[in-house]
């Protein structure tokens, strides 16, 4: 299986910065990849899928780069509905992984 | 509007067996790939099992390989996951999730099951 590892696990940034998350892959995915934002107590909310293409509905503010095995959401200018947990996903096959997560902190 | 109702969960005991149930409407289900998702108590996502959307094809994490089976009936629009031989490593949320191309462009709310004797 192909393994997705996050850095970092927890970020602290306060309202108004530009904050980045790092998403790493054990072999290629290709372009296969998607970014979800998750809230305490609610399901996961699709961001971004095939590595930079903005789901509908999502703020410009996100954006996501990246291809092969290493790749990047950043939002711009961080929000107070911002603050939740970010998690990668390869789905270069039908048995997808996620990454462990990282929790955006108010600082 | 996209809706997915869960359904099911409950507290079992250890080797025991539960069947989720996901009520799929507001899109076109027969035409859709879908999926379950877990997530255990202060845990990351793992995803647990798919299937086409016909049924044909089914998929399944290595955790739960010949302990859960998924299926679907879509003249009813559900999606079901029979699971057996419960464990406590298998107390999660469950989230039922549509599929599109690959990324789950919808969930259901969740429906936690707790395995304890």
């Amino acid at each position: 299986d192909i393994q997705m590892t996050q850095s970092p696990s927890t970020l602290s940034a306060s309202v108004g910065d530009r904050v980045t998350i790092t998403c790493r892959a054990s072999q290629t995915v290709n372009n296969w990849l998607a970014w979800y934002q998750q809230k305490p107590g609610k399901a996961p909310n699709l961001l971004i899928y095939k590595a930079s293409t903005l789901q509908s509905g999502v703020p410009s503010r996100f954006s996501g780069t990246g291809s092969g095995t290493e790749f990047t959401l950043t939002i711009s200018s961080l929000q107070p509905d911002d603050f939740a947990t970010y998690y990668c996903q390869q789905y270069n096959s039908f048995s997808t992984t996620f990454g462990q997560g990282t929790k955006v902190e108010i600082k | 509007e996209v809706q997915l109702l869960e359904s099911g969960g409950n507290l079992v005991q250890p080797g025991g067996s539960l069947r989720l149930s996901c009520a799929a409407s507001g899109f076109t289900f027969r035409t859709n790939a879908m999926s379950w998702v877990r997530q255990a108590p202060g845990k990351g996502l793992e995803w647990v099992s798919a299937i086409t959307s016909s049924g044909a094809d089914t998929y399944y994490a290595d955790s739960v390989r010949g302990r859960y089976t998924i299926s679907r009936d879509n003249s009813k629009n559900t999606l079901y996951l029979q699971m057996n031989s419960l464990g406590a490593e298998d107390t999660a949320v469950y989230y039922c999730a549509k599929r599109t191309a690959g990324v789950f462009d919808s969930w259901g709310q969740g429906t936690l099951v707790t395995v304890s004797p």
